[in-house]
């Protein structure tokens, strides 16, 4: 019954490994996203996904790749990890737009990233 | 540019005190949303409240409410009588809107300590 979900909730490996962190949500939402929340708990989006069509993609190193197969699922792969990436990653979701309405996003328990 | 500020890093009171959080926002839209997350120390974030930039009526849930005023781009959150379960980062976030989503800029948060 968990709303959206992350694995794994912690990942530790080491620079210039490539990794994957896998996002599934059971909200019925149209889109997702992905946030980075660095060490001073500053919290800032990377991307979103609107019926599986990139929609959100801020300044973000292109080691960065986001996938969705499918509505209830955003996955984040990360190449040639480096220090500056450990953080704590956050997916999240939510309806789509109606009109000039938005929605509140529901976040996962995050996945800390550790990388040595 | 959307900009959210939260002065306050941290505050600390006693028990059954009550506590406001600020938040003060800068955008070109006229149609916006707010947003109010709380993140305790578990490290999940959880959604308080949505508000529209035309409904500037307070609201309250419980012990918490907000007050949203457009004169002075100000988002406030206070808290009645505090308890030590309210111990947690506080974070507002103002909605900007992409094609099916909402992308949301946060503010640096504020960490609220409950003492008893």
């Amino acid at each position: 019954d968990t709303a959206v979900s992350q694995t794994p909730k912690y990942l530790v490996t080491q620079m210039g490994n490539d990794k994957s962190i896998k996002c599934e949500q059971n909200l019925g939402h149209d889109t997702m996203y992905w946030y980075k929340q660095d060490s001073k708990k500053f919290l800032k989006i990377m991307f979103s996904y609107n019926n599986k069509e990139l929609i959100i993609n801020e300044t973000v190193p292109n080691r960065f790749s986001p996938k969705s197969p499918d509505k209830a699922h955003l996955n984040l792969h990360i190449n040639s990890l480096e220090l500056g990436d450990s953080a704590v990653y956050f997916c999240a979701s939510s309806q789509s737009n109606s009109g000039s309405r938005r929605y509140e996003q529901y976040f996962g328990p995050g996945t800390r990233l550790t990388v040595t | 540019a959307q900009k959210v500020t939260q002065a306050q890093t941290e505050i600390s009171v006693v028990e059954k005190e009550d506590v406001t959080l600020d938040c003060v926002y800068e955008t070109r839209d006229t149609t916006y949303y707010l947003f109010w997350y709380k993140q305790p120390p578990s490290g999940e974030l959880v959604f308080l409240i949505r508000r529209n930039s035309f409904d500037e009526q307070n609201e309250i849930s419980g012990r918490y409410s907000w007050n949203f005023q457009k004169s002075t781009s100000s988002f406030n959150f206070t808290i009645t009588a505090s308890q030590v379960v309210d111990s947690a980062v506080y974070f507002c976030a103002l909605s900007e809107a992409v094609a099916g989503g909402n992308k949301l800029t946060f503010g640096t948060g504020t960490q609220l300590k409950v003492e008893l």
